[in-house]
């Protein structure tokens, strides 16, 4: 299927536990970003990367890893997950084309830290 | 420190009526401001995006309205409609940069 995809796309895991939410795109858009969606404080950016092999930090980057070895993938890792990274988690892609800069949304994963 | 505030949090308008939603932001820098809609339980999607080189811009029944020197922006829903009920997040960024989103505005219309 063309477009982002996001996997798992809920899960519930416990406090110290590993953590690894991917993300997967089938155009080839250069930059991809991690956010985390919380009521109250919208969409907070993790971490973005520019290309393979290229990442940096964002808004909220503390308790979170990625790596982009390949264009079309970026995941998240929680390397011990906390109750406070229970969110709902979003990876996007940017894609522009003359005059519009878009960044397109995966469905989300639901995450449940207990 | 929010970089784009969004403002109200929640809004509910009658069918018909208009439904406004503001930001403010402070970065000269930023070049680019985009609308975007979320239905729950869906990643949000570009409803319409302005250059500060325009003042307003209009799609169907959405327009944003752009004051540079004040540095706000809003997006104005005319005929506001039930399939709109969503939460809306205003944007900004330096092009192909970073987005700082604001914390979103969820909008109820009345039938």
């Amino acid at each position: 299927d063309a477009g982002i995809t996001q996997s798992p796309r809920y899960k519930i895991t416990e406090t110290g536990r590993q953590v690894t939410l991917m993300c997967h795109q089938t155009w080839s858009h250069s930059y991809m970003f991690w956010y985390r969606q919380d009521l109250g404080h919208g969409l907070r950016l993790i971490y973005y990367s520019a290309a393979a092999d290229i990442t940096d930090k964002g808004e909220v980057p503390d308790g979170y890893v990625v790596s982009r070895s390949k264009t079309e993938n970026f995941p998240l890792t929680l390397e011990s997950a906390t109750r406070s990274q229970t969110s709902v988690y979003f990876c996007a892609s940017t894609s522009t084309r003359g005059m519009v800069n878009e960044q397109f949304f995966g469905p989300g994963t639901r995450l449940t830290v207990l | 420190q929010q970089q784009v505030k969004q403002s109200p949090q929640s809004l509910i308008v009658q069918k018909g009526g208009i439904s406004i939603i503001n930001c403010a932001y402070e970065n000269t820098a930023f070049d680019y401001f985009p609308w975007y809609q979320q239905f729950p339980g869906k990643g949000p999607a570009l409803l319409i995006a302005i250059r500060p080189d325009v003042s307003e811009k209009k799609e169907g029944r959405f327009t944003i309205s752009f004051n540079k020197s004040a540095k706000q922006f809003s997006l104005h829903i005319m005929d506001s409609q039930p399939g709109d009920s969503a939460t809306y997040f205003c944007a900004a960024s330096n092009w192909e940069d970073q987005f700082y989103f604001g914390t979103g505005t969820s909008l109820t219309v009345i039938p």
